[in-house]
């Protein structure tokens, strides 16, 4: 398996704090992305980065910001918590987007925001 | 754009029983397909994946894909289910410089 890890695995909190979610890897990728999973909506993807401090929104990404200042860690921050943001995110690695290569996932955090 | 379908949202099974999971994509060019499987409480894992070459392919827990280009399909297949694949099964296409596009899933229920 790669090795992915998310921090926390579970979290909840109030409307209006802010929140960061942490993804580390041990494969030295150099993509990493984040998404959001919703029963109904599968896997939408809300920001991606293909290398130290370069980054790039995706489908979903109003409300979020994310940092990647080392390889290894890619930061997913909530500014101001809304209930709407309740679901569980999931980081993925890939070697090069698309394409040829797949993309392998960590376990994903649960957060609930009250 | 790229995008993915996955008609059926749930499929319920007898164990032992074949499987098939369908996968429909709209992409101009010969896409990247990807089969993933995600059980309750984990990430999702890679079933098997599709680049060019044999139409058919196999993956991992004795599951295959068949690409056919005709009919923008890239159906999961298993001979004889197991209770154990109970679990959601997710669709993807990649292309070169995009992350992947993924189905919405499909939840499927072995029965015994």
């Amino acid at each position: 398996d790669a090795g992915i890890t998310q921090s926390p695995r579970h979290k909840v909190t109030e409307t209006g704090t802010p929140v960061t979610l942490r993804c580390h890897q041990t494969e030295n990728h150099r993509y990493m992305y984040w998404y959001r999973q919703d029963p109904g909506h599968g896997l939408r993807l809300i920001h991606y980065s293909y290398g130290v401090k370069d980054t790039d929104k995706g489908e979903v990404s109003d409300g979020y910001s994310v940092s990647r200042s080392k390889t290894e860690d890619f930061l997913l921050t909530l500014e101001s918590a809304t209930s709407s943001q309740t679901s569980v995110y999931f980081c993925a690695i890939s070697e090069s987007t698309g394409g040829g290569q797949p993309q392998h996932f960590g376990d994903g955090t649960r957060l609930s925001i009250l | 754009a790229q995008s993915v379908t996955q008609p059926d949202i749930h499929i319920t099974v007898s164990e032992g029983a074949s499987l098939e999971l369908r996968c429909n994509y709209s992409y101009g060019a010969t896409p990247y397909l990807f089969w993933y499987v995600q059980s309750p409480g984990q990430g999702l894992q890679l079933l098997l994946k599709y680049f060019s070459g044999d139409t058919l392919v196999q993956g991992i827990k004795g599951f295959e894909a068949e690409f056919k280009r005709s009919q923008s399909s890239f159906n999961l297949r298993k001979p004889s289910v197991h209770w154990s694949d109970a679990a959601e099964y997710f669709c993807a296409v990649g292309a070169a410089g995009t992350a992947l596009i993924f189905g919405k899933g499909t939840t499927l229920s072995v029965s015994s």
